[in-house]
Order: structure tokens, then sequence, then C-alpha cells
């Protein structure tokens, strides 16, 4: 099982849309958990850090399921500078990512 | 600019070559860590440092590579050898202890292509 899986996509989505990507993670031990971002041929950025209770940071909501082991990430009103690559990031120190998912918003 | 910096940003060199990498860290931070990244994957951990202390090491990381970071400043990243399966993205992060959530923040990478 990878440590990290997320569907790769893409997602194809209109400008305005909803979209929600998902991440299970397979170690149990991990104490931090982060969204990035990555454009093409760029470093991760980081987006946002997730805490088990929720957090979201204006267009961007992130949750976190220890118990299913699982990360969210809701961008609402999605514009086109929101296409990117998503990455679902546990941590025990040294980072652990995922394929990462791909967003493509249109016009 | 007081992000994570990284020498050279591109090199390409032939099979059989020895490179070297560089990371300059931010200032404050005193881990530094090493990733490398496929084309359509994400980054995967090489090692680590705290300060001078290499602390931990991927069974990715080969006898033909070597990390060093000898005054717990920058670090290099040394490959010997090198292999067309070398050629990647080539990632450096830092992030400092006092950080509860220990974010890592990445320097733009130093692509290689091995020929």
């Amino acid at each position: 099982r990878k440590e990290v899986e997320q569907d790769p996509g893409p997602f194809n989505v209109p400008e305005g849309a909803t979209v929600a990507f998902n991440c299970t993670y397979s170690n149990s031990a991990s104490q931090s958990f982060f969204w990035y971002r990555q454009d093409c041929r760029k470093e991760p950025k980081l987006l946002m850090s997730v805490y088990s209770s929720g957090n979201e940071d204006g267009r961007f909501t992130a949750q976190l399921n220890r118990a299913s082991q699982y990360i969210s990430l809701l961008i609402r009103d999605s514009k086109l500078s929101d296409s990117a690559t998503y990455l679902c990031v546990p941590g025990t120190g040294k980072l652990i990512f995922g394929q990462g998912t791909t967003l493509q918003v249109k016009p | 600019d007081t992000g994570v910096s990284q020498n050279p940003r591109h090199k390409i060199t032939k099979r059989g070559q020895n490179v070297t990498f560089r990371c300059d860290p931010i200032s404050e931070h005193n881990r530094l860590y090493w990733y490398r990244q496929t084309l359509g994957q994400g980054p995967e951990f090489l090692t680590y440092f705290q300060n001078e202390a290499q602390l931990e090491k991927s069974r990715l990381l080969s006898d033909r590579f070597s990390a060093e970071r000898p005054k717990g400043s920058f670090s290099t990243l040394e490959i010997q050898r090198t292999e067309q399966g070398d050629s990647a993205m080539y990632l450096c992060a830092s992030s400092g202890v006092a950080e509860l959530t220990d974010t890592q923040y990445f320097g733009p990478g130093t692509r290689l292509t091995v020929l």
C-alpha cells in the first residue's frame, strides 16, 4: 500500500465551481499534515496546514480524520489561478508526498 | 530574498560525471531536507539535517550520493558517477524546530539531466 494515496485526476472544473480532493495516508504516527500546491516545473508551496479540528483559509477548507487516516481539501469559487497540482502531505519530520491531484480550472 | 535558495538551477552532465548542488536555507532554520522529484510523481525524501547532524537517510540515497552540512548553515548534495536514472529535480527545504507544525519551505530546485 502506498504511504499516501491521492486521485491523480485531472479534475477539470469551470470557474466558480466547488471542488474537493481527498487523500488517505498509511502511517498512523504522522503528526503534522499539510496541503502543498505545485505549479508545473516549480517547487511545492505550502497552501495550508491541516489541524484535527479542521481549518479554513479564505476559499480553502481542510479537514483531517485521524481515525480514518483521511485528509481532505475543499476549494470554493475556483479561480483560473487555482490550476495546479495539490499534494497531500503527512509528516513526521520528513514529509511524505502523494502523487498529487491535478486541477484544471477552465473559463 | 530570505527564502531557500538553490544553485545551480539547472545542470546537464554526462553519465559518469560527478555533480554537486548547493542549498542555502532560510537563515534562522536549523533543519534542512533534501528531496528528489521525477516527472509525474511527488517529491521523495532523501535525507535531513538538524544543524550539522545528518539524522536520517532514505534507502533511496545510494552510496553514490552524499550530503553534508558542515557548519549547520548551507548544505551540499553530491552525486558521484551519475546515471541516467539520476535525472530529476532535486529540492531542498528548511524548517525551524520552533515551529509547532514543522512547516517546510522549499527552494526552487536544481533540475539535473544526465545524458
